[in-house]
């Protein structure tokens, strides 16, 4: 069975850091994208970052980009996602996405972990 | 960043009846297009993938069409558990970015 269980959420003060991770299981993490999908509360779906396979090509929604890194540690089965310089507009339930296979037709966004909360506020 | 347009932003229908939500792309992406439903305070689910291809274990009352800008999410005949918000997304281009969501109400 697929699972993703995201971690790492909470509060944290304008301008400060944190660091979100999925572990993954139940399927061969290093062939799939993986991507971080974020949702403000009560609006609608935001995607923020994916990564190829390997690690080796990063992608950014412009809000994010230069503050927040994503990463991967394929030996674990893990994806981070680094968040420095928060700001209020960041708060938002953050979720860990299976986001397909590069060069192939497998359905992008098949799974999706429960979500981790981020609570940008002083 | 192409815009994706989804409309309505709210439909109220009743069990039985056929639902439609369309979905309108900034520029061409092609059949790169799914479509999730999201049930309150739950993850989102894919539904559609590559516009009209269902997802394994998706009831069959749940259809897409659709290529270039313009598509179409369907619900032959409404269930109340399809009381839900749903999104369509583009992956042709990045950032893959998500149409602003449908809430769906039972009559």
């Amino acid at each position: 069975e697929v699972q993703l269980v995201e971690s790492g959420g909470g509060l944290v003060q304008p301008g400060g850091s944190l660091r979100l991770s999925c572990a993954a299981s139940g399927f061969t993490f290093n062939r799939f994208l993986m991507s971080w999908v974020r949702q403000a509360p009560g609006k609608g779906l935001e995607w923020v970052a994916n990564i190829e396979e390997d690690g080796s090509e990063k992608y950014y929604v412009d809000s994010v980009k230069g503050r927040f890194t994503i990463s991967r540690d394929n030996a674990k089965n893990s994806l981070s996602l680094q968040m420095n310089s928060l700001r209020a507009e960041d708060t938002a339930v953050y979720y860990c996405v299976r986001d397909g296979r590069g060069g192939s037709s497998w359905p992008r966004g098949d799974y999706w972990g429960q979500g981790t909360l981020v609570t940008v506020s002083s | 960043d192409i815009q994706m347009t989804q409309s309505p932003s709210s439909l109220s229908a009743s069990v039985g009846d056929r639902v439609t939500i369309t979905c309108q792309a900034s520029q061409d992406i092609r059949n790169s297009l799914n479509w999730y439903q999201q049930k309150a305070g739950k993850a989102p689910k894919l539904l559609i993938y590559d516009a009209s291809d269902i997802q394994t274990g998706v009831p069959s009352r749940f259809s897409g069409s659709g290529s270039g800008t313009d598509f179409t999410f369907t619900i032959s005949s409404l269930q109340p558990e399809d009381i839900a918000t749903y999104y369509c997304q583009q992956y042709d281009k990045l950032p893959h970015t998500f149409g602003q969501g449908t809430k769906l109400e039972i009559k």
